[in-house]
């Protein structure tokens, strides 16, 4: 494994409550992101960060918002959960040219 | 920015068969080109990838093609197995940290015994 954590791994909340997913590497790589995965989409890109403070939109960014005060933590916040979110969400890092995926994380709102 | 296409959406083998999984890309700068099999309810992995400067790679059961003037690549795996039931999926990308993976959007593989 490449050393990148997600958690928690499952969570269910309810519509309008705030959430925050955590990624947390320890391969000090610069590049991190988070993406999504729903059934017939794939992996759609949310957010992505450069660098410590250095974050920027991906395709479906709207209703989430990320930070990422560390190296090593890249968070996910949902600023008000509807059922649209419900998904697998996946942090990743990357290399020169592969990307490594976190375990992922089960988020269901109800 | 860069768009991939990718087919089948699912694909129903017999045991010892082969497939093939296609893929397009739009952006002819992309030159970095993986491929991730996802088991259920794990993460994507990279099982084989291959850079615009070769036309094929093997490793054991699995090739990869590219053909850079049609901007399409395939995924070909021999004698499936059914534990290489998964989905899995291409992207495109460019070599250097700051490149964003492009992803298709995945292909159901189930290979019945």
């Amino acid at each position: 494994d490449a050393g990148i954590t997600q958690s928690p791994r499952h969570k269910v909340t309810e519509t309008g409550t705030p959430v925050t997913l955590r990624c947390h590497q320890t391969e000090n790589h610069r590049y991190m992101y988070w993406y999504r995965q729903d059934p017939g989409h794939g992996l759609r890109l949310i957010h992505y960060s450069y660098g410590v403070k250095d974050t920027d939109k991906g395709e479906v960014s709207d209703g989430y918002s990320v930070s990422r005060s560390k190296t090593e933590d890249f968070l996910l916040t949902l600023e008000s959960a509807t059922s649209s979110q419900t998904s697998v969400y996946f942090c990743a890092i990357k290399s020169d040219t592969e990307a490594f995926f976190g375990q992922g994380t089960r988020l269901t709102v109800v | 920015g860069e768009n991939v296409e990718q087919h089948p959406s699912t694909l129903s083998v017999q045991e010892g068969d082969s497939a093939v999984i296609k893929c397009t890309y739009s952006d002819s700068a992309s030159n970095y080109f993986p491929w991730y099999k996802q088991e259920l309810g794990k993460r994507p992995q990279l099982i084989i990838d291959i850079r615009s400067n070769v036309g094929e790679k093997k490793d054991q059961r699995i090739a990869v093609t590219l053909n850079k003037t049609a901007k399409h690549f395939s995924l070909h795996i021999t004698e499936t197995q059914p534990e290489d039931s998964a989905v899995y999926f291409c992207a495109a990308s460019r070599t250097g940290g700051s490149y964003i993976p492009t992803f298709g959007r995945g292909t159901s593989l189930i290979v019945h015994p």
